[in-house]
């Protein structure tokens, strides 16, 4: 059973444009979301996280809102660039410090120029 | 910055065969993470590690064994290859704490023959 879903595999982007990435979870435990962008043949790297005592993180053009009781986060990319095209997965943390993060199966976004 | 390091970027292997996939940390990070990503299947956890000589399955361990002898080191083993692991596997590590922040090697593409 998924924990954490993002729904859409894929999402295709007009460059200059506004890219939204969107990501669900189930267990109201989850206190710590952090979105990766992966480029093919090279490992995830962070991008940007949020506590769940936020509801907006901002960095450059990356900002990243949490609802905690629709229980879903969302990536916002403003303005897109081709550089951007990449994979993103969503990941969410549990109250209890040490155990794994719990990852989304990821969206490919494609950042036509 | 954190660097974490992976043995091999690419490597052919028979079935069969036994494979050590290496990962080496120089943070001095006490959490070390091991996952296999797959084409529509996101990244899924094989096993992780919260001290030396400790381990923990994660969600797809059969297969597999780990080694963590020192802290800086998480070996992922193979004991006889298979073609059904054939994937990019990815080596990831973090601090103990609540902002549970992983950082990824590059990641090996293993191929099994």
């Amino acid at each position: 059973d998924q924990q954490v879903k993002q729904n859409s595999p894929s999402l295709s982007v007009q460059e200059g444009r506004i890219s939204i990435l969107n990501c669900d979870y189930t267990n109201s435990m989850f206190d710590y979301f952090l979105w990766y962008k992966k480029y093919p043949a090279e490992g995830p790297t962070f991008l940007i996280s949020i506590s769940s005592i936020k509801d907006k993180n901002e960095d450059g053009r990356f900002t990243v809102f949490l609802n905690k009781s629709a229980k879903h986060l969302s990536l916002h990319i403003v303005p897109s660039q081709p550089g951007d095209s990449a994979v993103y997965f969503c990941a969410a943390s549990l109250d209890s410090g040490n155990t794994p993060l719990v990852f989304g199966k990821g969206t490919r976004l494609s950042v036509i120029a | 910055d954190v660097k974490v390091t992976q043995s091999s970027r690419y490597l052919v292997k028979r079935t069969g065969e036994k494979v050590f996939l290496e990962c080496v940390q120089d943070m001095d990070h006490e959490n070390m993470f091991w996952y296999r990503q797959d084409p529509g299947l996101g990244l899924r956890l094989i096993y992780f590690s919260y001290d030396v000589k400790m381990k923990e399955k994660g969600d797809i361990p059969e297969g597999y064994s780990v080694s963590r002898e020192k802290k800086e080191r998480f070996s992922l083993i193979l004991e006889s290859a298979s073609t059904n692991q054939t994937s990019m596997y990815l080596c990831a590590s973090s601090l103990s704490g609540n902002e549970d922040t992983q950082y990824f090697g590059p990641g090996t593409r293993l191929t099994v023959l």
